[in-house]
């Protein structure tokens, strides 16, 4: 399993936009990159994925980098309904169907 | 359309007890996945089920089993609970290979 590096924690303000980072280094060429997020009290929540290009959504944006080694979700207006632990997941999709999950980033939002 | 749905919610046994949880995907999804959450530990996979056939199973001991039935509904079993096993057992469904799964509110089990 490729292991991942994100922040413990991150703070913003309340309709500024959000930049959360995660370091894969040990990904493979084919694992795509899954972003969830667990609010408090529920369970993770889908965001979004990508492989080698950006990709968008109604939730966030995802922005790869080149070599595939680091990849950054944006929010683009956080409100105080993103405050959740954000984890960043490569996964192979033709291999072992699982999500391993790491500690992920707290994101905290300030009114 | 309605999520992913797990019952009971919330589940108090005994050590030494067994418990089955269940877990009804979203619709046309094939794929169950289920995970526990601690805070110890945090979110760790226990297995996933497609077609009724176990194709993954995490590093948990044998007291662990599951089963998918033909209309994708799925159970899983712990027998002979320890205090260790209290936990947010959480199960979620996927439609395929190329998406994201839909995550269910969890069943949260203590072991007492």
């Amino acid at each position: 399993d490729a292991k991942t590096t994100q922040p413990n924690s991150m703070e913003s303000n309340e309709e500024e936009p959000v930049h959360l980072p995660c370091n894969h280094s040990t990904i493979s060429g084919t694992d795509y990159i899954h972003w969830y997020r667990q609010l408090p009290s529920q369970g993770p929540e889908y965001v979004i994925h990508g492989l080698t290009s950006n990709v968008n959504n109604r939730m966030a944006s995802l922005a790869i980098a080149e070599d595939r080694k680091s990849s950054t979700l944006i929010l683009h207006r956080a409100t105080l309904r993103d405050a959740a632990v954000y984890y960043c997941i490569p996964y192979f999709t033709w291999g072992a169907q699982k999500l391993v999950f790491g500690q992920g980033t707290r994101l905290t939002i300030n009114p | 359309k309605a999520g992913v749905t797990q019952t009971p919610r919330y589940l108090i046994k005994t050590r030494g007890q067994q418990v089955t949880l269940s877990c009804s995907p979203i619709s046309g999804h094939r794929s169950v996945s289920w995970y526990q959450q601690t805070p110890g530990q945090g979110l760790q996979f226990l297995f996933e089920y497609f077609s009724e056939t176990q194709r993954n199973k995490g590093n948990f001991p044998g007291r662990f089993s599951g089963r998918q039935f033909s209309n994708s509904r799925s159970e899983m079993n712990v027998s002979t609970l320890e205090l260790g096993d209290s936990a947010l057992y959480l199960c979620a469904s996927s439609p395929g290979p190329n998406y994201g799964y839909t995550f269910g509110s969890g069943t949260r089990l203590t072991v007492v």
